[in-house]
């Protein structure tokens, strides 16, 4: 079953401006990552948190994990056209060894 | 990270009859797992098939409909029997990337079935 709630379900924004996403969930577990698809073909990961962090960086991205509040964001800084997709949330629950995946936020960037 | 190949990419499928899809992958892993993605939804895990034993299916899904073959470390199959229009989805293989679960997993690129 889905763990993982995402909102908004979709945002609009100008190029240039800020994109977070945020990401619920409900159980314990070893890490939470961030994946983005485009048009609907296979997903490309782009980040990883380890639950006993808080925040991390890789470019434009920076994602904060709270797992007293079992949520996540995904901030993308100076978006670009090319960052229109779908993002979505997936956590690694403790012993389970899968990947539970949130709804996800369709994310539009306007020229 | 590891490489995977998916086939095929689409498929139009009339109803009743089944479909194969595969997934190579350019290392050896030790879990594979099948993926169920319906019309402007998430991904929703349909079972993990692990080499040399039956796969584990996910509540909601079932070996009949959903046979899996693994029959070495770097390959497996997922069968999409008795179609139905519903079945109408992408589908889309992972495996956990070279490092561990700590590097995120990898997919293939997906079969986009359509079931008339």
């Amino acid at each position: 079953s889905q763990q993982g709630e995402e909102d908004p379900q979709a945002l609009s924004i100008q190029e240039g401006e800020n994109a977070t996403m945020n990401c619920s969930y409900k159980t314990s577990i070893n890490n939470l990552q961030w994946y983005r698809q485009n048009s609907g073909r296979g997903l490309v990961h782009l980040i990883l948190i380890r639950s006993n962090e808080r925040e991390k960086h890789s470019g434009r991205l920076r994602v904060t994990l709270d797992t007293s509040k079992k949520s996540s964001s995904l901030l993308i800084t100076a978006s670009r056209a090319a960052d229109t997709a779908s993002y979505f949330c997936a956590t690694d629950e403790q012993g389970a060894q899968k990947l539970v995946f949130g709804q996800g936020t369709r994310l539009t960037i306007n020229p | 990270s590891a490489v995977i190949s998916q086939k095929p990419s689409r498929d139009i499928c009339q109803r009743g009859t089944s479909l194969t899809i595969q997934c190579q992958v350019d290392s050896q892993v030790t879990m594979m797992f099948w993926y169920r993605q319906q019309p402007g939804q998430s991904l929703t895990l349909i079972a993990t098939a692990n080499q040399g034993s039956e796969a584990t299916y996910e509540s909601g899904f079932v070996i009949d409909k959903f046979p899996i073959s693994r029959p070495n470390l770097t390959f497996s199959t997922l069968t999409v029997s008795n179609m139905s229009p519903e079945d109408s989805s992408i589908y889309l293989c992972s495996v956990v990337s070279r490092g561990g679960h700590n590097y995120g997993y990898t997919f293939g690129s997906g079969t986009r079935l359509t079931v008339v």
